[in-house]
C-alpha cells in the first residue's frame, strides 16, 4: 500500500480556500486517490476521490498532476464548520479493503 | 434513522472482563469493517468482512474475534479486556468500492 504524508496541522480563516497537499511517490498503477473528512469523536466522512486530472463536487475539488505522486485537496471559502481532521487514502480494490489512515491534517478555521 | 449504527456508544469495563461491540447496518453493503483510533492517531483496521461467511485480519487483529452473523450485522468481540484497547471503536460498511466507506457514530470504550 503506498504512504502518504500530510501536514500534521494548517489554520485557516473563514472565507478562504484551503489547500492541503498529500505526497504519495509510491502510488501504484491502479491505486486511486481518497480523502476523509472526520470530526471530532465522529466517523470519517468520504469526501472525493479521483485517479487523475481534477475532480469537483459540492463539498471541494482534487487536483492530482500527471505524475500523480502527489494530490491536493482544495476546500474553496471554509467556514467554521470546516474544522476537521482531513486524511489522504491512496490504494486500490485489489488491496482487499484495506484502507490505511494516516495521521491526517488538522485544519483550524478562525473567525 | 442512521445507516450504520453501533451499540453501546460509550462503554466502561475492567481488565479480564469480555466484552461485544455490535454494528448493524440498512445500507444494504456486502463489505464491513472495525476499525479503532487511539487520540491524535489515525483509524486502524482491526477485521473485516466481504460476506456473511468471509472474515479476514486486519492490521492489530490480537486480541479481537469478529462475528459476521448476517449481511448486516457484524460483531465484534474483546475476548479478556486489557487497558491498551481502550480507544475509540468504529465500524463501516462498503458496497465494493472500498475507497468510500460509510462509517458508524463509534462506540468508545475505556478499560480499568
Amino acid at each position: 500500500l503506498a504512504k502518504t504524508t500530510q501536514p500534521i496541522s494548517m489554520d485557516s480563516y473563514e472565507g478562504q480556500e484551503v489547500n492541503i497537499t498529500c505526497s504519495h511517490n509510491n502510488i501504484a498503477t491502479n491505486d486511486y486517490i481518497t480523502w476523509y473528512q472526520q470530526f471530532p469523536s465522529q466517523g470519517p466522512r468520504f469526501i472525493i476521490q479521483g485517479y487523475k486530472t481534477k475532480v469537483t463536487n459540492e463539498v471541494a475539488s482534487l487536483f492530482i498532476p500527471a505524475d500523480r505522486k502527489s494530490s491536493t485537496l482544495s476546500l474553496p471559502r471554509v467556514s467554521l464548520s470546516d474544522t476537521a481532521v482531513y486524511y489522504c487514502l491512496v490504494g486500490g480494490d485489489n488491496q482487499g479493503g484495506k484502507l490505511i489512515f494516516g495521521q491526517g491534517t488538522e485544519l483550524s478555521v478562525k473567525p | 434513522d442512521a445507516d450504520v449504527t453501533q451499540t453501546p456508544r460509550n462503554r466502561i469495563t475492567k481488565t479480564g472482563k469480555r466484552i461485544m461491540l455490535e454494528c448493524s447496518q440498512t445500507k444494504g453493503h456486502d463489505r464491513m469493517y472495525w476499525y479503532r483510533q487511539d487520540p491524535g492517531l489515525g483509524l486502524r483496521l482491526i477485521y473485516y468482512s466481504f460476506d456473511v461467511k468471509d472474515i479476514n485480519k486486519g492490521e492489530i487483529s490480537d486480541g479481537y474475534s469478529v462475528s459476521r452473523q448476517a449481511q448486516a450485522k457484524f460483531s465484534l468481540s474483546l475476548e479478556s479486556a486489557i487497558p491498551n484497547q481502550t480507544a475509540l471503536y468504529f465500524c463501516a460498511t462498503s458496497d465494493g468500492n472500498f475507497n468510500e466507506q460509510f462509517f458508524g457514530p463509534g462506540t468508545r470504550l475505556t478499560v480499568l
